[in-house]
This record gives structure tokens, sequence and C-alpha cells, in this order.
């Protein structure tokens, strides 16, 4: 089955820094990479996605990168604020078969300090 | 409109006794996931429904964890006789599933958090 893994688990940064978090894959049928962020005692909110088929993308301060050949991508946050300051979790799946779920990375506990 | 919403939000169980646990989906969407949530780790994969028909349980760690989505809406977790290690936060997703071939976003619920003495 498939196995990611984030890096790093935790990360600080001052305010108006960016910040940086990469993930790993296993299975290269993959094709769907959804990023969620989740405040403490909340339910975990998607704040991008990117699909096998592009290698970027970008909404305002945030942008996601993808490498299909060598099965990582990455989260850039950029002029990060305090509300950033979240737990942010990768995760893949595919639509290979009847499998929809998705496999999550450990988090990355990210502090914005002001 | 309203989003995922899940019921109780937190549940205290002594040891041995069963539970059970909703998730009311959002209206309209076909596919429905419930994931496993322990303690400063990442959601982990339990079971997937697509409208009443439920396509894949690998992710159930035992024959004690049961689930079902009879009417092809809200969906139950049950856990039979609990013990310490089930002790997480259980979260519900569900999605619109349009296509074969394509991933639609997941919408996640607030959580149970079950505590089991």
């Amino acid at each position: 089955g498939e196995n990611v893994e984030q890096h790093p688990s935790t990360l600080s940064v001052q305010e108006g820094d960016s910040a940086v978090i990469k993930c790993t894959y296993s299975d290269s049928a993959s094709n769907y990479f959804p990023w969620y962020k989740q405040e403490l005692g909340k339910r975990p909110q998607l704040i991008i996605d990117i699909r096998s088929n592009v290698g970027e993308k970008k909404d305002q301060r945030i942008a996601v990168t993808l490498n299909k050949t060598a099965k990582h991508f990455s989260l850039h946050i950029t002029e990060t604020q305090p509300e950033d300051s979240a737990v942010y979790f990768c995760a893949a799946s595919s639509t290979s078969g009847s499998a929809r779920q998705l496999t999550f990375g450990s988090g990355t506990q990210l502090t914005v300090l002001p | 409109g309203a989003g995922v919403s899940q019921s109780p939000r937190y549940k205290v169980a002594k040891r041995g006794q069963d539970v059970a646990l909703r998730c009311d989906p959002i209206s309209g969407h076909v596919s429905l996931f419930w994931y496993q949530q322990a303690l400063g780790q990442g959601p982990e994969f339990l079971t997937y429904f697509q409208n009443e028909a439920q396509l894949d349980k690998s992710g159930l760690p035992s024959d004690r964890f049961f689930a079902e989505r009879p009417e092809g809406s809200v969906s139950t977790l049950k856990i039979q006789r609990t013990q310490q290690e089930d002790s997480a936060v259980y979260l519900c997703a569900s999605s619109l599933a349009l296509g074969r071939w394509y991933q639609e976003t997941q919408y996640f619920g607030p959580g149970t958090r079950l505590l089991v003495l």
C-alpha cells in the first residue's frame, strides 16, 4: 500500500518568512495530493491540492509543487502570519480500482513567531 | 451549506463497553470515509462507503469494529468491547465522487474524541 513520509515534524519561522514542508510517497499510481491544515481540537481543512497532471499550483500565499519522477511534493507558504500556526498534513491517493482513501503523512507543527 | 457533522463530540467509555459513533455527511455526497487519528499522528483510513455499499474495510483494526451506512446517507461506526488502545479521535469525511477517474475533495467532520478507561 501507499506510504507517505513528511518532514520536518516541527517548524518555527518568524512572521513574514517562508515555510516549506516536504512529503514523499511510494505508490506510483497515486495521482491526487491534498494538503490539510488542522488547528488544535478542530477538523482537518483542505488548503490546497494538486493532481498528477500539473507540476505546480498556487493560491495567494500558498503553493504546492509536485515531482512525479522523484515521488515528492512540497507545500510553500510565503509571508507567514501567526494565524498560519497549526499542524499541516500532506496526503496522497489514487483512483485505481475502488480505492479512494487518503494516506496521510505524520504532520508538521508550524509555529509562526510574531 | 452545512458541513459534515459527527456525534457525540466526546465519549468516555469503560473498557469492555460498546460505543456507536455517528456521521452525517454533506447532503448529496456519495462517498463516506472513516479515519482514526491517534494523538500527534495523521489520520489513518478505516473504511469507505460509496452510497450504501462498503467498498473497502481493509483499515478496520479488528473484528470489534463495524461500520454501516444502510440508506446511503448517515453512517455509524460501532466498536464492541472497547479497549484502551481504541482511544483516539474518529474522523468522518465525505466527498461528491462524480467520476471514476477523478478524486474529489474530502471534507472532514469535527471528529469524535473517544477515551476508553
